[in-house]
């Protein structure tokens, strides 16, 4: 089954710029999605098929897929930014979903 | 505008089957390309898909958890009923709904928490 691998924690100071990773085997052939989750709330997709932004999410949410590294960025962060990211796949070769085991963004 | 919202027993007890509703607006079932998925989140833990129905009835679960799943819909009630069997304490868990569209969940239901003991 495939495995997705975030790092649990980032923290990052209001105005810097955040980037949380999100690994897997050749990842750079499927499309990665990510999903902002805050306390108490459910999930909230903030980027689909790599790096298209849903509307009303700022342009300061970015992503890139490469090799074995996906990875959301998020510039000028701010205090309302800090939450629960999540990435995820589908796995074609067993046709279900996959998630990341999640990474908490402390904005310091 | 999409809206789901998940209902369903807050409380069940060990080997019992669970039975979550899923109930929708402002999207069909029966449109090409259209599913619905359903996710759970155990408190302080990661997100865990469960299983998803598409329009034409096609069905995918979870590996893991797929001898205790069940997915069906009812497209003239706009809604999508999960059954899990042979609950667990280990199943307790919020559990969501999500409208699903060409591999990712673009609109979520706020979450229904089922806690499961004795």
């Amino acid at each position: 089954s495939y495995v997705l691998t975030q790092p649990p924690s980032v923290s990052v100071a209001p105005g810097k710029t955040a980037r949380i990773t999100c690994g897997g085997n050749n990842i750079g052939s499927k499309s990665v999605h990510w999903y902002q989750q805050k306390p108490g709330q459910a999930p909230v997709l903030v980027i689909y098929y790599d790096s298209d932004r849903p509307s009303g999410i700022p342009e300061r949410f970015s992503g890139s897929n490469s090799g074995n590294t996906a990875t959301l960025t998020i510039s000028r962060v701010e205090a309302g930014d800090e939450a629960d990211y999540y990435c995820q796949v589908w796995d074609s070769s067993s046709d279900h979903a996959v998630f990341g085991g999640g990474t908490q963004l402390t904005v310091l | 505008q999409i809206t789901l919202k998940e209902s369903g027993p807050t409380l069940v007890k060990p080997t019992q089957t669970l039975t979550l509703t899923c109930t929708f607006s402002g999207f069909s079932l029966s449109t090409s390309g259209v599913g619905v998925g359903w996710i759970r989140q155990p408190p302080g833990k990661a997100l865990e898909w469960l299983a998803l129905i598409y329009w034409d009835d096609d069905k995918r679960y979870s590996p893991s958890l797929k001898s205790r799943l069940t997915i069906t819909k009812d497209t003239s009630k706009n809604q999508v009923v999960l059954t899990m069997t042979n609950m667990d304490p280990v199943d307790t868990a919020t559990y969501y709904c999500a409208h699903y569209a060409d591999y990712y969940f673009d609109y979520w239901g706020q979450g229904t928490l089922v806690t499961v003991s004795s």
